[in-house]
């Protein structure tokens, strides 16, 4: 098993650009989470799905859309990137009967 | 609002030694708490989780103890190694939020040989 995947590893994105990260698992986990880590703070949880086609907010939404479209992915968009928004992203998933979450080796995102 | 210390930020010990990393929490309304390891570059890894019913738990050369109604938990690390050298970082889940993780700042420790 892979566990979970983050792509891509590293991206670098002017102000004003958008893109989609991209987290999948392979363990038929029901849950998947998005969370971004900054010098100083804990991670902190962006967004969150309970499950295929659902999704709720999480302490630190504004600016970032996710969807599960697919019970093994779970995807982060930024429609338009900030300075603000540098940081890195963790993904994570688990079982909804188990409290253990899995993470990804995360993504490193800079905005200039 | 729940808020989650982490003291000290950093810590170094030289190989051999036992030592106890420190986890302080605002609100003792918690289901529980996880304690995770995260190496430079790497995902977090959890180690250990104890239910708010419990006091401790053990996995080979830790154990975590929990005190929810004075809200602290404690790391125990016996033996060090510099295997062992890494950033410690606890969550607690509070009741009423069905996912949510509340995170410490973490404790950077280092293992000298």
């Amino acid at each position: 098993n892979a566990g979970v995947t983050q792509t891509p590893k590293f991206r670098v994105l002017k102000t004003g650009q958008s893109m989609t990260l991209l987290c999948a698992q392979d363990m038929n986990h029901e849950y998947m989470y998005w969370y971004r880590q900054d010098p100083g703070m804990g991670l902190r949880l962006i967004h969150y799905s309970v499950g295929e086609g659902t999704t709720a907010k999480g302490e630190v939404p504004d600016g970032y859309n996710v969807s599960r479209l697919k019970k093994q992915n779970f995807l982060l968009g930024l429609e338009s990137a900030a300075p603000s928004q540098t940081s890195v992203y963790f993904c994570a998933s688990r079982f909804w009967t188990k409290e253990t979450q899995y993470f990804g080796p995360g993504t490193r995102l800079l905005v200039l | 609002k729940q808020e989650v210390t982490q003291i000290p930020a950093a810590l170094s010990v030289p190989e051999g030694e036992n030592l106890v990393l420190n986890c302080s929490f605002t609100d003792s309304a918690i289901y529980n708490l996880q304690w995770f390891r995260q190496d430079p570059g790497k995902g977090l890894t959890s180690l250990l989780l104890i239910q708010s019913s419990q006091r401790e738990q053990t996995s080979g050369r830790l154990n975590a103890s929990l005190d929810k109604s004075s809200g602290r938990s404690t790391l125990y690390i016996a033996a060090s190694q510099p295997g062992d050298s890494a950033t410690y970082l606890c969550a607690v889940r509070s009741t009423g939020t069905a996912s949510k993780l509340t995170f410490g700042t973490g404790t950077r420790l280092q293992v000298t040989l």
